[in-house]
Order: C-alpha cells, then sequence, then structure tokens
C-alpha cells in the first residue's frame, strides 16, 4: 500500500550524537507534520510543512531540532547532539491539503532511545 | 489555551462488557476527531464529528458531539480484545492546519 513510511523504525543514539529521522509521505500530499509522542500520552506537535514551505516549527523543542522538506515530498527531523529527554517516538503525518478537518495519514513512527 | 482532557487515562475490561471514554474541553471546537493507536503503529482516524448533537456509528462504536461542541464521548459495546488501542481525540485549533490533542485513554479489553 502507498501509507506514510518512516525509518528507521527504530534508533538508539548515544548521548550526544546526531541522529536523522525519515518521512516519506502519501504521494500528492501537500501537507507533513511531525509529533513527538511520549510512551502512553498524546502526540505533540513539533512542525509543519505545506509543500517545501516550514510553515510553522513552533513546537521544535530546541534549536538542535531541524527539519526540512526539500522538494516538498520526503522530510528529514534531524536532531543534534541528543540529550535523553529526546527519548520518544517521532511520528509523521500527511494529509492532502491540511486543514485541520482533514485526515491526517500517520506513519508508524520511529522510536528513538538516548542512552 | 484551547485543552482537550481525557477520561479515563486508563481502562481495563472483559470482553463482552460496555464501556464510554470521555474528551471535554472548555473550549468550543468547529471539529473533533477520534483516532485510535495500536502499539507500534501510528493513529488511525476512526471519525471526524462536525456539528453540536451528532451521533456517529461505527459498527460496536457510537461517538457523540455534545451540543454546545465543547465535549466528545466514546462508546462501545460489547468490547472484543480487538479494540484494544490507545484512543486520542482531535480538535481543531485557531489555526486552519494545527489540531490540539488529548492524552488519550488507553483501552485494554481481556479476553
Amino acid at each position: 500500500g502507498a501509507g506514510v513510511s518512516q525509518s528507521p523504525r527504530y534508533k538508539v543514539a548515544k548521548r550526544g550524537q546526531d541522529v536523522a529521522l525519515r518521512c516519506d509521505p502519501i504521494s500528492g500530499h501537500v501537507s507533513l507534520f511531525w509529533y513527538q509522542q511520549a510512551l502512553g500520552q498524546g502526540p505533540e506537535f513539533l512542525t509543519y510543512f505545506q509543500n517545501e514551505a516550514q510553515l510553522d516549527k513552533s513546537g521544535l523543542p530546541s534549536d538542535r531540532f531541524f527539519a526540512e522538506r526539500p522538494e516538498g515530498s520526503v522530510s528529514t527531523l534531524k536532531i543534534q547532539r541528543t540529550q535523553q529527554e529526546d527519548s520518544a517516538v517521532y511520528l509523521c503525518a500527511s494529509s492532502p491539503r491540511g486543514t485541520s478537518t482533514d485526515t491526517q495519514y500517520f506513519g508508524p513512527g520511529t522510536r528513538l532511545t538516548v542512552l | 489555551t484551547q485543552l482537550l482532557e481525557q477520561s479515563p487515562q486508563f481502562l481495563s475490561i472483559q470482553e463482552g462488557e460496555n464501556l464510554t471514554v470521555y474528551c471535554n474541553s472548555s473550549s468550543v471546537f468547529s471539529s473533533l476527531q477520534w483516532y485510535r493507536q495500536e502499539p507500534g503503529e501510528g493513529p488511525v482516524l476512526l471519525v471526524t464529528v462536525v456539528t453540536g448533537g451528532e451521533v456517529k456509528k461505527l459498527k460496536r462504536l457510537t461517538f457523540q458531539f455534545g451540543d454546545a461542541r465543547k465535549d466528545s464521548s466514546l462508546h462501545i459495546t460489547a468490547a472484543q480484545p480487538g479494540d484494544t488501542g490507545l484512543y486520542l481525540c482531535a480538535g481543531d485549533s485557531d489555526s486552519n492546519y494545527q489540531l490540539i490533542w488529548g492524552a488519550g485513554t488507553k483501552l485494554i479489553i481481556k479476553p
């Protein structure tokens, strides 16, 4: 099926390492979201793209977090100098248009563990 | 600040029982969405409610949007182990793209 895919599914990093998380959205979807989800909690918004434009990065926890979507399709979330508090599941979602009533289609997430 | 509170946080019941979970706010939402998330997967949309007082049914699941559009409930009849998961509600925000998410209800149905 042509759903949202994320890679890697699991990532273990030593504190201080840089990591890059990839999201392949559904083809043709205009909007792409990144979320951080702690165990047993709801998703917390990180950032939002409309095509290649990053329209909102207000949820990024610090300047160690950086996201890009250079060609309006695949997106990468990069975390520099990882800290233990960065351990979480990182979810990517895409939607056809990006209005708040649009269905968001989620990938399976990347579980990041920082030791 | 718009917030969504979900209750209970955790519910464990036997197969065949009925249950209701809630999503409440002091703010008015134009629409609310319910998602189910299974372990190791992303959330999957179950339903969107947009009209105050609206009731939607999805097999054994009944969703209701409050008349004042500040709250919603999900009722499951004759729960089955396959209903196990994290149930999340999400409402539209002041922006035209961002959702406000509740913390979820973790539901376990024991066979």
